[in-house]
């Protein structure tokens, strides 16, 4: 079964970091593209960013909002996904999902909540 | 910054046909900005519907369809069905990176 399991969320205070991870099965990890995305509680998606897969040199882009806060990487040997989220804001407090883009995007995650409070 | 914007919500009654649209502030969406929707359920991660358009996924059902109408992409839902009711997102590509549009949210009534 192709699947993506999302973890690391939590409470992190102000100007805090965390890192999520994503973790993949099911599928040749390592020939797919990862997207982020997050969505604050009854707000609508927004794309975080992607990295793109080992023949695509790993290129990374993100969302113009973020200011350069967030990271996104990968290790292939793991299958896993990573968003490093540094310098949090209490506007970062969503659910954050990620999700395959091999040919195309399909499959997401059930997310990870993540909760940016003193 | 790039802004897709979608009907903010929009009513149909079971059994008719209802067609979402997802407009770009730089101007018309064409195959190139590789259009996808998604469907999201109260509680529910999103799920893909179409890709590049008017492709579906092997499980989106045959009464949805992709599509460009004038200068927007849309989704057409013929047939509808009560759990079609539920928020649609289109995700639209802009050189390299991708930009959601706000949402619709679709009533079956």
């Amino acid at each position: 079964e192709v699947q993506l399991v999302e973890s690391g969320g939590g409470l992190v205070q102000p100007g805090g970091s965390l890192k999520l991870s994503c973790a993949a099965s099911g599928f040749t990890f390592s020939g797919s593209g990862i997207h982020w995305v997050r969505q604050a509680s009854g707000k609508g998606l927004e794309w975080v960013g992607h990295i793109r897969d080992k023949a695509n040199n790993y290129a990374t882009a993100y969302g113009a909002s973020l200011e350069g806060r967030f990271t996104i990487s990968r290790d292939d040997s793991k299958n896993t996904a990573y968003l490093q989220m540094n310098s949090l804001k209490t506007e970062d407090t969503a659910v954050y999902y990620c999700i395959r883009h091999s040919e195309v995007i399909d499959i997401w995650g059930q997310g990870t909540m993540v909760t940016v409070s003193s | 910054q790039t802004v897709v914007t979608q009907e903010p919500s929009l009513t149909v009654s079971p059994g008719g046909t209802v067609t979402l649209t997802c407009a770009s502030s730089t101007g018309a969406v064409t195959t190139d900005y590789y259009p996808n929707w998604f469907q999201q359920k109260p509680g529910q991660a999103p799920r893909a519907l179409i890709y590049s358009t008017s492709n579906k996924h092997s499980w989106t059902p045959a009464r949805f369809s992709g599509s460009l109408l004038g200068d927007k992409a849309a989704l057409t839902l013929s047939g509808v069905q009560p759990e079609d009711e539920a928020e649609y997102y289109c995700l639209v590509y802009h050189g390299d990176t991708w930009v959601f549009g706000g949402g619709t949210k679709l009533t079956v009534l």
